[in-house]
C-alpha cells in the first residue's frame, strides 16, 4: 500500500537547468496535485489534474509543465530552473470525499 | 477569491495542557475544511475533514474541530497535548467538492514544553 510516491526526495539544480519530479499513486485516485511549500506561505497550487488527459493551472503556475498521460503519473518539469524555484514540492491525490493524500515531498534546491 | 487565515504563527503549550489552533477562511459557498499536520521533513498527514453535517468533527489522535459558519471559522482542539504533537499543522478549504484543488493557510508550529 505505497499511496503517493514522490522521486527524487532531494535534487540540487544549477540555474538552467531542467529536470521532472516524478509523482506516481496507486489508488486509482482521479485527481492530482502538485504543490509548492515555502516558509511562511503554506502550500500554494502549481498545477492540478482531474483526470488522465486533463490538466489545469493553479496559483502559481509560472515555470512548470505538467501532463497527466495516465490515471497513475503526474510528473511536474521544470524546463529552466530559477533559484526562485527552491523549495519542497509535493504531490497529492484524492478521490472525491476524502481529502487528500500526500506525499512525502521532494526538497529541491537551485543555485 | 478564496483564502485562509491561521493568525497563530507558533504556539508553545506545555503537556498535558489544553490546545486551541484557530483558523478561518473566506469561500462564498459551503466550505470543505481540513486540517492537516506535519512533521518536521515529512509529508501532510489529514486530521480531519468537514464537509456536512453535525458541526464537530473528531479525528485522529484525539484532536476534534468545530466549524462555525456565522464566524467563518474552523479551530482545532485537543484537551490533553502530548509531546509528540509538536508538528506544524494547516488549515484548507477545499473547492469544487474538496477534491479538486485545496486553499491552505500558512500554518501554525506547535511546541511543547515538557
Amino acid at each position: 500500500n505505497a499511496g503517493v510516491t514522490q522521486t527524487p526526495k532531494f535534487q540540487v539544480l544549477k540555474t538552467g537547468q531542467s529536470m521532472t519530479l516524478q509523482c506516481a499513486q496507486d489508488m486509482n485516485h482521479e485527481y492530482m496535485s502538485w504543490y509548492r511549500q515555502d516558509p511562511g506561505m503554506g502550500l500554494r497550487l502549481i498545477h492540478y489534474s482531474v483526470g488522465a488527459g486533463i490538466t489545469d493551472q493553479g496559483e502559481v503556475p509560472n515555470g512548470y509543465n505538467v501532463s497527466r498521460s495516465t490515471t497513475e503519473d503526474f510528473p511536474l518539469r521544470l524546463l529552466s530552473a530559477a533559484p526562485s524555484q527552491t523549495s519542497v514540492y509535493f504531490c497529492a491525490s484524492s478521490s472525491e470525499n476524502y481529502g487528500y493524500t500526500f506525499g512525502s515531498g521532494t526538497r529541491l534546491t537551485v543555485v | 477569491a478564496q483564502s485562509v487565515t491561521q493568525p497563530d504563527i507558533h504556539i508553545t503549550v506545555s503537556e498535558g495542557a489544553s490546545l486551541e489552533l484557530r483558523c478561518n477562511y473566506s469561500y462564498g459557498a459551503t466550505p470543505y475544511l481540513f486540517w492537516y499536520v506535519q512533521s518536521p521533513g515529512q509529508g501532510l498527514q489529514l486530521l480531519l475533514k468537514y464537509f456536512s453535517g453535525d458541526t464537530l468533527v473528531q479525528g485522529i489522535k484525539g484532536f476534534e474541530a468545530e466549524f462555525k459558519r456565522s464566524q467563518s471559522s474552523f479551530n482545532l482542539r485537543k484537551p490533553s497535548v502530548h509531546w509528540s504533537d509538536a508538528a506544524e499543522y494547516f488549515c484548507a478549504v477545499g473547492t469544487s467538492g474538496g477534491y479538486n484543488k485545496l486553499i491552505f493557510g500558512a500554518g501554525t508550529r506547535l511546541a511543547v514544553h515538557p
